[in-house]
């Protein structure tokens, strides 16, 4: 099955700053998908890559898929909190879904 | 649509009883999927369904476990005898056409003592 390694594990950014998230497969990622949960919910989608060097963008949210597609990133500009969660990354994995860890980010204010 | 629903919200059971969890998926979704998440596992696919029928239920931990799944708009989890190693967060969540953007309910916080 596919296997994601997500980093950070977490992360804590000043309010009005930049952040990255990595995720790695050790396999060709044929979808990747990125998930945000706030404690005590569930996962909500984000967004959805899959061609190699992908870029989608949402509000200040912005996602890439590397031209391997074995690495994406999830990157948010000027963080508010609200972005405060776990980031879940997923990949498609023969009409599964695999997760990663997940990273924790905080914002401070 | 009210999306995914869930239900109960939160569960705590003694050891050796029987939980049912329930699910009732986004109208119109042909694949609905149960996982659980833990701290030390993650999130970890139990099993999945294809319009109502099982595909894959290799994530089943044990015997214990069975999920039906008796229409289109609702499913069961059921864990019987539950352990005190059960106790997670189960969620459910459908999609229309397999491992596209899936959507997941608020979970069912089981806690076995």
């Amino acid at each position: 099955s596919q296997e994601l390694e997500q980093s950070p594990q977490s992360l804590i950014v000043q309010e009005g700053k930049n952040l990255t998230i990595n995720c790695t497969s050790s396999k060709t990622l044929y979808g990747l998908y990125w998930y945000k949960q706030k404690y005590g919910e569930g996962l909500i989608f984000l967004m959805m890559l899959q061609k190699g060097g992908e870029e989608k963008s949402h509000e200040k949210i912005t996602a890439k898929l590397d031209e391997k597609k074995q690495q994406s990133s999830l990157h948010i500009t000027a963080s508010q909190p609200s972005h405060a969660g776990i980031y879940l990354c997923g990949a498609d994995d023969d009409y599964k879904l695999s997760f990663g860890a997940g990273t924790t980010v905080t914002v401070r204010a | 649509d009210a999306g995914v629903i869930q239900s109960p919200r939160h569960e705590v059971t003694e050891m050796g009883q029987e939980v049912t969890l329930r699910c009732k998926p986004i109208s119109g979704h042909d694949y609905l999927f149960w996982y659980r998440q833990t701290m030390m596992r993650g999130l970890e696919l139990l099993i999945y369904f294809n319009n109502n029928v099982p595909i894959d239920d290799s994530g089943m931990p044990e015997d214990r476990f069975s999920a039906k799944m008796p229409n289109a708009s609702f499913s069961t989890l059921k864990i019987q005898p539950s352990e005190p190693r059960d106790s997670a967060v189960y969620f459910c969540a459908s999609s229309l056409g397999g491992v596209d953007t899936q959507y997941f309910g608020p979970g069912t916080r089981l806690t076995v003592l």
